[in-house]
């Protein structure tokens, strides 16, 4: 157990639904964030929370919706989604910015979108 | 375009051999570097950092070799196992906890 948990493990939605991913971390950590993992494509950062600050917008679409409502959790809201947006989405966190580079990452939300 | 890339996409070793996987980066400004190994179903786990003022870093049964000349960073797994078999993921820092990583490079150890 990685202490950050991301539920739901698995999501199939519709391009007209709204969903969220719920992300949970156990480790007292100040910073957040969301990764995309596309196939045969690198890890791609999201958005970073510090402190429930975001602090970090890496020109994700408008149909993906950040929520941190405190350090332990955040959210990641969905609405008009693409198939093209299929992926595992990943959460992270750390003590807080800046650090090494060491993050936690949680299991991830396999989406799919139909 | 993305600054760190995988030289290998697929790495296969037998059970007690040696592995090396390889990476290079373009960004002379990062401070940190690390490895991360991704099983299937899972999410990536942390393995070793180094700091770009080093050229070596040991951990258990891992080896990071950093060549800032070349801009070259290299992952060595000693006495590989067959637990050892993931996508490995280098990434850089850039100071502020931002990674870019490459795209990975996935490991098959056989028994």
């Amino acid at each position: 157990e990685t202490g950050v948990t991301q539920t739901p493990r698995h999501l199939v939605m519709g391009m007209t639904n709204k969903k969220s991913l719920k992300c949970e971390q156990h480790l007292g950590h100040n910073a957040m964030y969301w990764y995309k993992q596309s196939a045969k494509k690198p890890l791609e950062l999201m958005f970073v929370y510090n402190f429930k600050e975001q602090t970090e917008n890496n020109s994700v679409p408008s149909r993906f919706s950040p929520e941190c409502p405190n350090s332990s959790h955040l959210f990641l809201h969905l609405h008009t989604l693409q198939p093209e947006d299929s992926a595992l989405y990943l959460c992270a966190s750390s003590p807080g910015q800046p650090n090494t580079g060491e993050l936690f990452f949680g299991e991830g939300s396999r989406l799919t979108v139909l | 375009g993305e600054s760190v890339g995988l030289h290998l996409p697929t790495l296969s070793v037998q059970e007690g051999d040696n592995s090396i996987i390889n990476c290079a980066y373009s960004n002379s400004a990062s401070d940190y570097f690390i490895w991360y190994k991704q099983e299937s179903g899972k999410g990536p786990q942390f393995i070793i950092d180094i700091r770009s003022n080093m050229d070596k870093r040991q951990g258990q049964r891992v080896t990071v070799l950093l060549n800032k000349t070349v801009k070259h960073l290299s992952l060595q797994i000693a006495a590989t196992q067959p637990g050892d078999s993931a996508v490995y993921f280098c990434a850089e820092n850039t100071g502020y906890s931002t990674l870019t990583f490459g795209k990975g490079t996935m490991l098959l150890v056989s028994p």
